[in-house]
């Protein structure tokens, strides 16, 4: 079974330009997260969407950051402009359904942002 | 509002000793689960282990067990016959709710000392 799979996995950019991060889920997963960790803290989450819909986005800093999840699968997660608290990894998650919190959550090797 | 507390910035351990990394959580939800999971240098998080909070049996996998606690709120690790592949960041998570989204602790860097 293939797991969530990230690009890029590297990215070094200055502030106030522009980023994308993708996410392709595990296959059947509705429930997708993107969480941001910053270096030496825990995953913390941005976003939480089941299928198209989002669930949470209450830390999602909407005056700079956006994501969609236009057709239930993959998954986009943009910042614009960056600054340089935002340099972090980028991990994208995914698990079968909401509502069930015994459902393992999977990682995938996470976007690793640099902002200069 | 839940949340996660991991005492231990840093553990060391001898290769083929037994280690056991702490973590205390807080949660109004009835309904909740407890994970470990480990991360390596590559930063993809790997669970280790999960325990489901209404079962009193403590979970095991191989040479990872978990001691459960509920009234104290307590969620430690323990790795016997420690390897130097078991060095990583563990971070304890709690996920309860209809929601569901997990809550990490701030991890606990293990290190295996050949």
């Amino acid at each position: 079974e293939a797991g969530v799979a990230q690009s890029p996995r590297y990215k070094i950019i200055e502030k106030r330009q522009s980023v994308a991060f993708w996410c392709n889920p595990i296959s059947g997963h509705a429930t997708l997260y993107w969480y941001q960790q910053i270096l030496g803290q825990g995953p913390k989450l941005l976003i939480q969407f089941q299928n198209n819909g989002v669930v949470d986005d209450s830390q999602l800093p909407k005056d700079r950051f956006s994501a969609e999840r236009l057709k239930g699968v993959d998954s986009t997660l943009k910042i614009q402009p960056a600054k340089l608290e935002d340099s972090a990894v980028y991990l994208c998650a995914s698990s079968l359904i909401l509502g069930s919190s015994g459902n393992t959550i999977y990682f995938g090797e996470g976007s690793w942002l640099t902002v200069v | 509002a839940q949340t996660v507390t991991q005492s231990q910035p840093e553990m060391s351990v001898q290769e083929a000793e037994t280690v056991t990394l702490s973590c205390t959580y807080d949660t109004s939800e009835s309904d909740y689960y407890l994970f470990w999971y480990k991360q390596p240098p590559s930063r993809q998080m790997i669970l280790v282990i999960r325990q489901e909070a209404y079962k009193q049996q403590n979970a095991t996998e191989n040479r990872f067990s978990v001691n459960f606690q509920k009234a104290a709120k307590s969620f430690s690790l323990k790795i016997s016959d420690s390897q130097l592949g078991d060095a990583a960041m563990y971070f304890c998570a709690v996920r309860g709710g209809s929601q569901g989204n997990l809550i990490f602790g701030k991890g606990t860097k293990l290190s295996v000392k050949p």
